[in-house]
């Protein structure tokens, strides 16, 4: 079955960085596309940007371009989201999920809390 | 860009129905498909429909999306209510290569 489990929760100081794992099984790794979506403490979705695990260039939201980095790795089917100069207002879930013709199955949620 | 408006919040009772408005704030609501995506507290979101009207396997025939051109705007209506439905829910369209999300409404069922 398809299953995407994310790294667990982590903690980290403004102006740090951190990388997020989203582990793919149960489907062709690099025959879909992965889309990263964050979501602040009772606020709404907010998309970052897209992973193409064949190789292709990822694409990213404007508001994250040059603080994002988004990477795959075929040998382990695992997707990865990484992002510099954490401040507060980037305390959120981040979520990894497959898209098909649309968001078919997503990871559990990665907590991260940027807090001094 | 565009932005995607959703009403805060709604409410119903269980067995009616529900109508949550996604209104495109520039360009047309059918230059891009919308998707609708639930997410009950605690929990991933998922998708409850895809390409306008579109439902994923599993999602209950209540479910139904649509686009209105005359008030650029997209719908989810959700027939015969039931408690398990409260939830929010969220729209979602392209800008290009961008995707765009709506800021969400909370479905209270009373």
């Amino acid at each position: 079955q398809v299953q995407l489990v994310q790294s667990g929760a982590e903690v980290k100081k403004p102006g740090a960085s951190m990388k997020i794992s989203c582990e793919t099984s149960g489907y062709t790794f690099i025959a879909y596309y992965i889309y990263w979506v964050r979501q602040a403490p009772g606020q709404g979705l907010e998309w970052m940007g897209i992973s193409n695990p064949s190789g292709g260039s990822p694409r990213y939201a404007q508001k994250f371009q040059g603080r994002v980095t988004m990477t795959s790795d075929t040998s382990t089917n695992t997707v990865y989201m990484e992002m510099s100069s954490l401040t507060s207002e980037d305390t959120a879930v981040y979520y990894c999920a497959r898209w098909t013709y649309y968001l078919d199955y997503w990871g559990q949620g990665t907590l991260v809390t940027v807090s001094s | 860009n565009f932005m995607l408006t959703q009403p805060h919040s709604v409410s119903e009772s269980p067995g009616k129905t529900v109508t949550i408005s996604c209104t495109r704030s520039s360009g047309s609501i059918a230059t891009a498909y919308v998707q609708w995506y639930q997410q009950r507290p605690g929990s991933s979101p998922t998708t409850v429909i895809y390409e306008d009207k579109q439902k994923p396997s599993g999602v209950p025939d209540r479910f139904s999306g649509s686009i209105d051109r005359s008030s650029n705007s997209a719908s989810l209506t959700i027939s015969g209510l039931k408690p398990e439905d409260e939830a929010d829910y969220y729209c979602q369209s392209s800008d290009g290569g961008d995707r765009v999300f709506g800021g969400g409404t909370k479905l209270t069922v009373l």
